[in-house]
């Protein structure tokens, strides 16, 4: 029942941008768009998040549509240890509470 | 740099055998989070605790499984009557506040039943 659509599985070649796609068209205002991404069954690790404008960290970019409904995360140069599965997750509310609600992921392949 | 640890890394536990799996959330956090993965498959939501209060447990299954979190001492989920379906990863995460920030995940337990 999670709220967010990914693609199964992408690749990239090692040193380009990896765009990774993610569709959340039943958002609603106040909630917000997390990435995280779990290396071969490691806690997974956050990356980054926002509710309506782009944002950027050392790790990624996050560039969010005006409608909100869906968004991106660009790994500007991407290395053989970004392979891992990637969660664009939003966060449901709940009694006033926030639980982050995770799908199937992209499954990010960087080859050489 | 105490993040969220969880322990043990590995539990192995026969068919009906109680498992209890320990998290200690990060400093200053007060939310924490359960979650199961099984091979190959997503993180699926268990449980959400505050401190001494259950705030949502839709995700928990109604039998043999049961979660705390003590005013003193770390969180834990317990499985009672372990069986071979129990087997999986079980990660924890500890927030902040309910603002929805900072959700930082433990390394997980991985629990075997044999």
């Amino acid at each position: 029942d999670a709220k967010t659509t990914q693609p199964p599985s992408m690749d990239c070649a090692e040193g380009r941008a990896a765009n990774l796609p993610c569709n959340h068209s039943t958002i609603s205002g106040n909630e917000y768009v997390y990435w995280y991404r779990q290396i071969h069954s490691q806690g997974p690790q956050y990356i980054i998040h926002g509710l309506k404008n782009n944002e950027t960290n050392e790790m990624a970019s996050l560039i969010i549509t005006e409608d909100r409904k869906s968004s991106t995360l660009i790994l500007p140069h991407a290395t053989l240890r970004d392979t891992a599965v990637y969660y664009c997750i939003v966060i449901r509310a709940s009694g006033g509470s926030y639980i982050p609600t995770f799908g199937r992921g992209t499954s990010l392949i960087v080859h050489p | 740099n105490a993040g969220v640890m969880q322990n043990p890394r590995h539990l192995v536990r026969r068919r009906g055998q109680e498992a209890r799996l320990r998290c200690s959330p990060m400093k200053g956090h007060s939310h924490v989070y359960w979650y199961r993965q099984l091979p190959e498959e997503g993180l699926k939501f268990m449980v959400y605790l505050q401190k001494e209060n259950i705030i949502d447990e839709s995700g928990m299954p109604k039998e043999r499984f049961s979660a705390e979190f003590p005013k003193e001492g770390p969180s834990i989920l317990r499985i009672q009557q372990v069986v071979r379906g129990d087997s999986a990863a079980y990660f924890c995460a500890s927030s902040p506040d309910e603002a929805a920030y900072g959700y930082t995940f433990g390394s997980g337990t991985r629990l075997t039943v044999v």
